[in-house]
């Protein structure tokens, strides 16, 4: 299995609070993503990055920011969470843009 | 915008049952991938196909690739327990430097025994 852990793997928080969730990779992968995936929404691409400090927005980007400091971290920050922001977050990695992704278990975030 | 349709969304079968499963877009893909999702995992790819009508083969597992590349099917032979989980595939398209993942909503399945 591909050494991707994403952290925390549950968290419960309320309306209006900061919330970074944290995808760790031992693979040295170019490639990191941020989805959510949601019933009837499938996978949702919310931002990826293709190199430290290097990042661009997917399709559901509003409300969420990200970061890359290091190849093995790739940091994705609620600013201030909304219920609608509830949801399981997946991170995935990829060595070269033809090769397919790897995903961790997930992060399942709950917004009360 | 590009859409991968998917179909059935859920599907509910005794073991020993044979099933397809169906990916459609009016999209052309570079490729197309299969990915199994077990519950409180992330999905896990099981196969990539890149010709037009390519066929592929794992196991009870048959992948075929559309001729036109726009659509793809799975079919399982014989499912079994083990089957059960929630099947996605994704299109892949050329995006510049990067290659995007058009994803269809998954096809739920259950095999009871």
């Amino acid at each position: 299995d591909a050494g991707i852990t994403q952290s925390p793997r549950h968290k419960v928080t309320e309306t209006g609070t900061p919330v970074t969730l944290r995808c760790h990779q031992t693979e040295n992968h170019r490639y990191m993503y941020w989805y959510r995936q949601d019933p009837g929404h499938g996978l949702r691409l919310i931002h990826y990055s293709y190199g430290v400090k290097d990042t661009d927005k997917g399709e559901v980007s509003d409300g969420y920011s990200v970061s890359r400091s290091k190849t093995e971290d790739f940091l994705l920050t609620l600013e201030s969470a909304t219920s609608s922001q509830t949801s399981v977050y997946f991170c995935a990695i990829r060595e070269y843009s033809n090769q397919p992704q790897h995903f961790g278990d997930g992060t399942r975030l709950s917004i009360l | 915008t590009q859409l991968l349709e998917q179909s059935p969304q859920f599907l509910s079968i005794q073991e020993g049952e044979n099933l397809t499963v169906y990916c459609n877009s009016s999209s052309v893909f570079s490729s197309l991938q299969w990915y199994r999702q077990e519950p409180g995992e992330g999905p896990v790819l099981l196969v990539t196909v890149v010709t037009g009508g390519e066929v592929k083969k794992l196991k009870r597992l048959t992948f075929q690739f559309g001729d036109a590349r726009k659509d793809s099917s799975l079919h399982i032979t014989a499912a079994q327990p083990g089957d059960t989980g929630l099947y996605l595939c994704a299109g892949v398209v050329n995006a510049g430097n990067n290659r995007k993942l058009i994803w269809g909503l998954g096809t739920s399945l259950g095999v009871n025994p």
